[in-house]
């Protein structure tokens, strides 16, 4: 069993369309990192989020961390082929250095 | 350019065989780690090492062994592979107490 569930597992859209990640746990986590990996690369860290109810931004990509600091999104917004990926999450529950991965959304964006 | 280099890219063993997957940092992290990756199962932690001298088990430790031989470098060694071992091993580095920030390329070992 996943301490991190990732949905949806794939997610194949148009260009320019929006669309959303989300990871969730029963665990509470101190901070949540996402990840992007590209075939034969390996992941590029894109944001870590640590508070409640965080949002960041990176030009056209939103993370929110949960108020309860159990789950998070990731929302895209006007997709490019260039966002294509694996995108995964990860966190460490409590105050645990093992960092643990969820299985990963496969986001692809057809031009 | 900085990063994390890991060697080889590619590996086939066959069972009983064994090896040592090498990795190399210059980003001057304190902290070190060994992942593998398998289909439908995200990245696993095998072992980590926060400062030099020094190492942990992780998630998926059985079967593996580290060493963390200075500051920039960090092994894992498969003394007698099982094909149940066949996978994307990847090694990461970050600073002390954070999460690994940059990953290596991965190497692709398989195990027949």
């Amino acid at each position: 069993t996943q301490l991190l569930e990732q949905s949806p597992q794939f997610l194949s859209i148009q260009e320019g369309e929006n669309l959303t990640v989300y990871c969730n746990s029963s665990s509470v986590f101190s901070s949540l990192q996402w990840y992007r990996q590209e075939p034969g690369e390996g992941p590029v860290l894109l944001v870590t989020v640590v508070t409640g109810g965080e949002v960041k931004k990176l030009k056209r990509l939103t993370f929110q961390f949960g108020d309860a600091r159990k789950d998070s999104s990731l929302h895209i917004t006007a997709a490019q082929p260039g966002d294509t990926g694996l995108y995964l999450c990860a966190g460490a529950p409590g105050d645990d250095y093992k960092l643990s991965f969820g299985a990963g959304t496969t986001v692809t964006v057809r031009a | 350019n900085a990063g994390v280099t890991q060697t080889p890219k590619f590996q086939v063993l066959k069972t009983g065989q064994s090896m040592t997957l090498q990795c190399a940092q210059d980003m001057n992290h304190n902290s070190m780690y060994w992942y593998r990756q398998d289909p439908g199962m995200g990245l696993r932690l095998i072992y980590y090492s926060a400062s030099e001298g020094t190492t942990d088990k992780g998630e998926v430790p059985n079967g593996y062994n580290v060493s963390r031989l200075n500051k920039r470098e960090f092994s894992l060694r498969l003394e007698s592979a099982a094909p149940s071992q066949t996978s994307v091993y990847f090694c990461a580095s970050g600073r002390q107490g954070d999460q690994p920030q940059h990953f290596g390329d991965g190497t692709r070992l398989s195990i027949l």
